[in-house]
């Protein structure tokens, strides 16, 4: 596609209740990250996908959190047992994968656990 | 380990005056470094990059940023500010290659108003 895509771009759960968000990065793209922004907060990293592996999920902030990245493209981010602290704008970029990597954004889904 | 840090929170300007955002980073090697805007209800747009080579760095928008190693700093700077400036700012520093360490800090922004 044109750029990456996010869904849903809104959400709204109750608390204890497991959520799924999704993004679809930019064709060919073999790099994908996750990232989180709380409200008036900078971004926090999550998770980084190469390719189908996920060498880096030093960011994930607890058990409750857990990416997967399916054929190379399509990635799920699941978080079980939602909390308050869980709302938050939910970012995921991609990146050709090439050395110095300029990160491409999605619209982001925004999370509001109640 | 890397870290970028924006030390101005919130930045209020006139309209048609000069911008500058600060932001100074800590890395063992020579980092990419990157200025990402983010407006009210849209996504990051990356506003310029730092690779290597020149460290004036020419961007979009009239963005410009400069690389001053011994500062350990790339400032943002515009000459003459519009309305339509008026976002959140996000500094960020990469480390290079494939690696797992292959990711972007970013800074915790900075919030630019304009006044009219």
């Amino acid at each position: 596609g044109a750029g990456v895509s996010q869904s849903p771009s809104n959400k709204v759960t109750e608390k204890g209740k497991d959520v799924e968000l999704r993004c679809d990065p930019i064709s060919g793209h073999t790099a994908l990250y996750w990232y989180r922004q709380s409200l008036g907060q900078g971004l926090e990293f999550l998770i980084y996908f190469q390719g189908n592996s996920a060498p880096d999920k030093s960011g994930l902030p607890s058990d409750r959190f857990s990416a997967e990245r399916t054929g190379g493209s399509v990635s799920t981010l699941t978080i079980q047992r939602t909390q308050q602290e869980d709302s938050a704008v939910y970012l995921c970029a991609s990146s050709p994968g090439q050395v110095g990597e300029t990160q491409y954004f999605g619209p982001g889904t925004r999370l509001l656990v109640l | 380990a890397q870290s970028v840090t924006q030390p101005d929170i919130h930045i209020t300007v006139s309209e048609g005056a000069s911008l500058e955002l600060r932001c100074n980073y800590s890395y063992g090697a020579t980092p990419y470094l990157f200025w990402y805007v983010q407006s009210p209800g849209q996504g990051l747009q990356l506003l310029l990059k730092y690779f290597s080579g020149d460290t004036l760095v020419q961007g979009i928008k009239g963005f410009e940023a400069e690389f001053k190693r011994s500062q350990s700093s790339f400032n943002l700077r515009k000459p003459s500010v519009h309305w339509s400036d008026a976002a959140e700012y996000f500094c960020a520093v990469g480390s290079p290659g494939y690696s797992s360490a292959s990711k972007i800090i970013f800074g915790s922004g900075t919030r630019l108003s304009i006044r009219p």
